[in-house]
Formats: C-alpha cells, structure tokens, sequence
C-alpha cells in the first residue's frame, strides 16, 4: 500500500531563507508526482508536476526533484517571502491492481515564513 | 491556467436532510473527477474517482449509498451527502484531471451539519 509522508510536519523560518521540503513515498511505481500549496479554508493550487521520466522542474523560486528509486521528493523554495505561508502537499499518481488512477496525498507540511 | 468551480462554497443543513455539491470544470473537459475529504489540520482524504458515463469508483470505506457520485457530463460532477450527520461536518473537496494528467482543484466546499 501506498504511503505518502512529509518532512517536517511545520516549518517556521525567517524571512529570505532558502528551505527544503521533503516529500517520501513507499512504492516507487508512480505516474508522477504533485506538489501543492493550500492556504487555510481554501482549496489546493497545483505548483509542480514533475512525471515519472522527469528528475527536477522549476518554477520562479520554486524548484522540485524527484528520485523514484529512493522514493524521495523535494521541493526548493529560495528566498522565502511571507506570502509562501501555506501548508504544502505532495501527492503521488498511482493505479492500483484494480481499480483506475488515483492520487495518494503526503501529510503536508505547514509552513510559516516570517517578517 | 485550467479553473474548476465549486458550489456551494459552504453549506449549513440540518441532520437527516441531503446536500448536494456540484463541481465543474470550466474552461476544459475532464472525463474524470475525484471527490476529497479533509478534516482540520489533516490531509485530503480521496472518497471516490467519478468518471464521465459511468459509476463512481468509491475508496474502502467510503458509503456509496450515502455519498451520491454523478458524473453526467465532461464539465460537471455532483456529490450528494444523503441523510446527513454531523459527523458529516468537513471540507469537501473536487478536483479535476486534465488530459495531462495534472489536477486542478475547485475551492472546496465547508459543509457544517447542526
């Protein structure tokens, strides 16, 4: 069975700092993999896909990797602003034995960026 | 970039009574939908996988009887909380899969049940 963490769990940092959140997930069989930032009360934006071919992509500050043989992701963020404050998600796209594709979401990291 | 609605953005019924949740993609077509469940501080939790056409594959554990999937056209998925409780209460959550296989999700929908 597919399991999805994240580490860590919440992040405080300064404002400008360079931070890495890692995603880790058990079966290295993925389609690819998401990450997503969520602001409270609200729903999910996409920030990177990265498919199971593919090893980064990067977006402004944003930039993710993906190491399907350790079964490890991570997401870069440089310079860190107050406005990056959000839980971030990872998931991974899976299909199981039966059934059709499905996404399987990391436990988030909640991240605060400050002043 | 793709946009999904939902609707309503909250909802706040009375126990026993049905709610229904629509979600739409808006300027693309997704023969598939996925429906999430989110408690407070805690990730998404997938309830089913609806697909254009056809039945709802729900996830272990999920009450197909008590939420209703409709998937009846490429821009449009409903879920219908049946005889709610207010062990109901949550964040739902759609989301949509474009032929590139990225999702785009809708806002999210708080149901509080009294």
């Amino acid at each position: 069975k597919q399991e999805v963490t994240q580490i860590p769990a919440a992040l405080s940092v300064p404002e400008g700092e360079n931070l890495v959140l890692n995603c880790s997930f058990t079966d290295s069989a993925i389609y690819n993999l998401q990450w997503f930032r969520q602001d409270p009360g609200k729903g999910l934006t996409s920030l990177l896909l990265i498919q199971s071919s593919q090893r980064e992509q990067t977006s402004g500050r944003l930039n993710a990797s993906l190491d399907k043989s350790s079964g490890r992701s991570t997401l870069y963020i440089a310079a860190s602003q107050p406005g990056d404050s959000a839980t971030y998600l990872c998931a991974v796209r899976i299909r199981p034995t039966s059934g059709t594709y499905k996404y399987i979401f990391g436990t988030g990291t909640r991240l605060k960026v400050l002043a | 970039g793709a946009v999904v609605s939902q609707h309503p953005s909250w909802v706040i019924c009375k126990s026993g009574t049905s709610v229904k949740i629509e979600c739409r993609s808006l300027d693309f077509q997704a023969t598939t939908m996925f429906w999430y469940r989110q408690f407070p501080k805690q990730s998404l939790m997938l309830m089913a996988t609806s697909n254009e056409g056809s039945k709802a594959t729900y996830e272990q554990g999920v009450e197909k009887d008590k939420f209703l999937i409709n998937h009846a056209s490429l821009t449009l998925s409903t879920l219908t909380v049946t005889s709610a409780h207010p062990e109901d209460s949550s964040f739902y959550i759609c989301s949509a899969l474009s032929r590139g296989y990225e999702q785009y999700f809708g806002p999210g929908t708080r149901l509080t049940v009294t």
